[in-house]
């Protein structure tokens, strides 16, 4: 089992449509959690942190639930400037300087 | 701003040369990372490094070397290219903050064409 598992998608949805992505983790110790988003042909950037009791920057909503063991990210009113795919990140158990990435959501949104 | 620089956009090489990627970071960080990106796998960890001359193996290490000589200058080596090592290579670095994980900052990326 991968140590990080996301939909791969690609999610297509229009202008103004919330969208929420499901990134589930195997280790149940791991430690930090975040949301990046990489443009195409470009390199990931963080998007935000992922905290216990859930946090929220603008239209973007990240949650994580330990005991099933998953983050999630919302996106509301979506812009096609959102178009891009989001990588969920978790720290290794064993390293925390080790960040260890999922294979990534593509989401598109389309006028 | 944080710049991590890498040496080279593209590169193509021959089956059996020896590769230097070059990940320079002006930020200071102490912890560098070297990835490998490949459609359908994400990206995956070849090597890290948390000070100069530490290095550390990641998932996916065979074939690759590394050399951390200097604070700012991160490189990756294919002793002996071949055609599976065919990717495009992320250098990261981030900050060290008492074992708290901060935001990592990535290069460009350099697309290797192993032919």
């Amino acid at each position: 089992r991968k140590e990080v598992e996301q939909d791969p998608g690609p999610f297509n949805v229009p202008e103004g449509a919330t969208v929420a992505f499901n990134c589930t983790y195997s280790n149940s110790a791991s430690q930090s959690f975040f949301w990046y988003r990489q443009d195409c042909r470009k390199e990931p950037k963080l998007l935000m942190s992922v905290y216990s009791s859930g946090n929220e920057d603008g239209r973007f909503t990240a949650q994580l639930n330990r005991a099933s063991q998953y983050i999630s990210l919302l996106i509301r009113d979506s812009k096609l400037s959102d178009s891009a795919t989001y990588l969920c990140v978790v720290t290794s158990l064993y390293n925390t300087d080790k960040l260890i990435f999922g294979t990534g959501t593509r989401l598109q949104v389309f006028p | 701003d944080v710049k991590v620089t890498q040496s080279s956009r593209y590169l193509v090489k021959r089956t059996g040369e020896k590769v230097f990627l070059e990940c320079v970071q002006d930020m200071d960080h102490e912890n560098m990372f070297w990835y490998r990106q490949d459609p359908g796998l994400g990206l995956r960890l070849i090597y890290f490094s948390y000070d100069v001359k530490m290095k550390e193996k990641g998932d996916i290490p065979e074939g690759y070397s590394v050399s951390r000589e200097k604070k700012e200058r991160f490189s990756l080596i294919l002793e002996s290219a071949s055609t599976n090592q065919t990717s495009m290579y992320l250098c990261a670095s981030s900050l060290d903050i008492g074992g708290a994980r901060v935001e990592a900052f990535f290069g460009q990326g350099t697309r290797l064409t192993v032919v």
